[in-house]
């Protein structure tokens, strides 16, 4: 049993270039989410959606783009990196159920990918 | 969106009880209350979760406040491998934004 699967682990890009971290779960889990994590800071929600096609904003989207166009899968993508992306990056799942998360199923979480814009 | 507070950072010995407390003052009356620790290079996961009664799972206990304004996670004994960042995060009815604090720090010495 897999659970939540992120790649890359590392990522380095130069300021300007474009990439996609990929982000996929093999618990037929409706939502899906992104948050980002800053050295020392708790996760912030960038984007998350609540089933294929289904995408909305986080606390922190600017500079980011989603799509769902699968239950697996739910790829984050880059277009022109920032130094201030640099961060660690999580990607979510978890059940959801009648328009909400179930309330007593935990979200799973990937091991994150690390980026680095310089 | 009700928020909770957590200390920046707590200690503990090896084999010590550990009470971890979280207020959320603003909480409303279906907001279940989870935790979830993260260890260092580590994604977060799931450690707890409670409504209104006491609850208990292999890993910790969650003893919720009467008034739910506040709740405190408690690991019985700390191993090393506790050393983590704890969140305490309310989960609401009406939005399916699960929004993390910056959590507690707990730090074990053998």
């Amino acid at each position: 049993n897999a659970g939540v699967t992120q790649t890359p682990k590392f990522q380095v890009l130069k300021t300007g270039q474009s990439m996609t971290l990929q982000c996929a779960q093999d618990m037929n889990h409706e939502y899906m989410s992104w948050y980002r994590q800053d050295p020392g800071m708790g996760l912030r929600l960038i984007h998350y959606s609540v089933g294929a096609g289904i995408t909305d904003q986080g606390e922190v989207p600017n500079g980011y783009n989603v799509s769902r166009s699968t239950t697996e899968d739910f790829p984050l993508r880059l277009l022109s990196a920032a130094p201030s992306q640099t961060s660690v990056y999580f990607c979510a799942s978890g059940a959801y159920r009648a328009g909400n998360l179930v309330y007593n199923s935990p979200l799973h979480f990937g091991n994150g990918t690390r980026l680095t814009v310089t | 969106d009700a928020k909770t507070t957590q200390p920046n950072s707590m200690e503990s010995n090896e084999e010590e009880p550990v009470h971890l407390p979280c207020n959320h003052s603003t909480i409303s009356g279906t907001d279940y209350i989870h935790w979830y620790r993260q260890l260092p290079s580590q994604g977060p996961e799931y450690v707890i979760h409670g409504l209104t009664s006491n609850v208990n799972n292999r890993m910790a206990s969650l003893a919720i406040a009467e008034d739910r304004k506040s709740s405190t996670l408690i690991l019985h004994r700390a191993t090393l491998r506790d050393a983590a960042v704890y969140y305490c995060i309310l989960k609401s009815y009406n939005t399916d934004k699960l929004i993390f604090g910056t959590g507690t720090r707990l730090q074990v010495f053998p």
